[in-house]
């Protein structure tokens, strides 16, 4: 049972350079989420999705852009990588809002990502 | 708008020893709160979560947590901590209908032997 899964675990950028995140979930969920983790600041949202074809902007969007073309597949554009995007990504799914009525959120294990 | 605060950005404990990390929020309306834990490397998971009724939750691996209302907390407790424990933990809150869940900072916990 996959769950979550997304690649690639660890990347190095150099400033500048653009390049993409791939999520993609086995669970049939409607929900999906990117967050971003930084030492000591928690989790922070960048983008999420209530289905395919819509995405909407969290709180930490600018840099990055997301698309939702399928139920199973959320992937994450860095367009012109800075070093403030040096941090753990981790994408995420849920069955419905994630966190209303209780639905449990499945994270995938992390994509680290160091830009220099 | 909902609000997480961790009391504690790290907490060093001995094996055996009790533990309780804490965890306060802030909302206007009706909340869910959840402790999700995320092990060296890997991804978060779910812990525990309440949802309504009684305010004594209990988790995965021996955690339990308590809802206070009139105290806005959510304090995760463990009676005794195993060096597999170490970990971090992070307190969540979400309302009814609201699109994500709210993180709050995590805290670190070190379990020494």
């Amino acid at each position: 049972n996959a769950g979550v899964t997304q690649t690639p675990k660890f990347r190095i950028l150099k400033i500048g350079q653009s390049m993409t995140l791939q999520c993609t979930q086995d669970m049939n969920h409607n929900y999906m989420y990117w967050y971003r983790q930084d030492p000591g600041m928690g989790l922070k949202l960048i983008y999420y999705s209530v289905g395919a074809g819509i995405t909407d902007k969290g709180e930490v969007p600018n840099g990055y852009n997301v698309s939702r073309s399928t139920t199973e597949d959320f992937p994450l554009r860095l367009e012109l990588a800075a070093p403030s995007q040096t941090s753990v990504y981790f994408c995420a799914s849920s069955s419905s809002t994630g966190g209303a009525y209780g639905n449990t959120i499945y994270f995938g294990e992390g994509s680290w990502l160091t830009v220099v | 708008a909902q609000s997480v605060t961790q009391l504690d950005s790290q907490v060093p404990v001995f094996e055996e020893a009790p533990v309780e990390l804490r965890c306060n929020y802030s909302s206007s309306v009706s909340v869910y709160l959840f402790w999700y834990v995320q092990y060296p490397n890997q991804g978060l998971q779910l812990l525990l979560k309440y949802l309504s009724g009684s305010t004594l939750v209990k988790g995965i691996n021996g955690f339990e947590a308590e809802f206070n209302k009139s105290q806005t907390s959510f304090h995760l407790r463990k009676p005794s901590v195993h060096i597999s424990d170490t970990a971090e933990y992070f307190c969540a809150v979400s309302t009814q209908g609201a699109q994500k869940l709210v993180f709050g900072q995590g805290t670190r916990l070190t379990i020494n032997p």
